[in-house]
């Protein structure tokens, strides 16, 4: 079955501890990204990848980072959590001719 | 910004159509119009996609206007189980953006028994 899978789904953490959600893509999928929800604001893209070792800043890369190592996963890392990056996360891979997947998501909590 | 103007919520009835409008008056020529939704808060699903045709797949039927600045998502006969927020975008297919899926507020609709 196609699918986009994030780990954790649910995440509680403090503020400064680092922290990786994990994201992994099983349709060999070129371009993966990850997009932030929050209330008012929708789906707002924060990294994405158009390949192996290439990545780039979507509209609000500030306090993330991501590595794209193998064509399957984008994790998207936090180094310092700080409680404005409490926010749900999703994770997307498509390919040129493609709609795009999403994952399930991950609900992440900086306290 | 988004490149789409959707209503900011609808309600249908059980068993009859839902037909959700979206306004896309600066696309350009090589512009998919897109439909996802998003299910409380799961991550968004694809519906259905068009170019300038009309399309239908087993969920929904997507109608564009015949100069493409809007396009209505018809689901025929909508259940309880399609109260969602739906996405209405534009995007290409190949080149060097087609990732990129610019998400607007979306329509939130709501079937009702």
């Amino acid at each position: 079955e196609a699918q986009v899978t994030q780990n954790p789904r649910y995440l509680i953490t403090v503020t400064g501890k680092k922290l990786t959600v994990t994201c992994s893509q099983n349709m060999n999928h070129e371009y993966m990204s990850w997009y932030r929800q929050d209330p008012g604001l929708g789906l707002r893209q924060i990294y994405y990848s158009m390949n192996v070792e290439v990545t780039d800043k979507g509209d609000v890369p500030e306090g993330y980072k991501v590595s794209r190592k193998e064509k399957r996963n984008f994790p998207l890392i936090l180094e310092s959590p700080s409680p404005n990056q409490t926010s749900l996360y999703f994770c997307a891979s498509r390919s040129p001719n493609t709609e795009a997947f999403f994952g399930q998501g991950t609900r992440l909590t900086v306290v | 910004d988004a490149k789409t103007t959707q209503p900011t919520s609808m309600d249908c009835a059980e068993g009859r159509a839902a037909n959700l409008p979206c306004n896309h008056s600066t696309i350009s020529g090589n512009e998919y119009v897109y439909w996802y939704r998003q299910i409380h808060s799961q991550g968004p699903q694809y519906i259905i996609h068009g170019l300038k045709n009309n399309e239908t797949n087993e969920m929904a039927s997507l109608i564009i206007t015949e100069d493409r600045k809007s396009s209505t998502l018809i689901l025929p006969h909508a259940t309880l189980r399609d109260t969602a927020v739906y996405y209405c975008i534009v995007s290409v297919l190949g080149g060097t953006s087609y990732g990129k899926l610019t998400f607007g507020q979306g329509t939130i609709l709501t079937v009702h028994p």
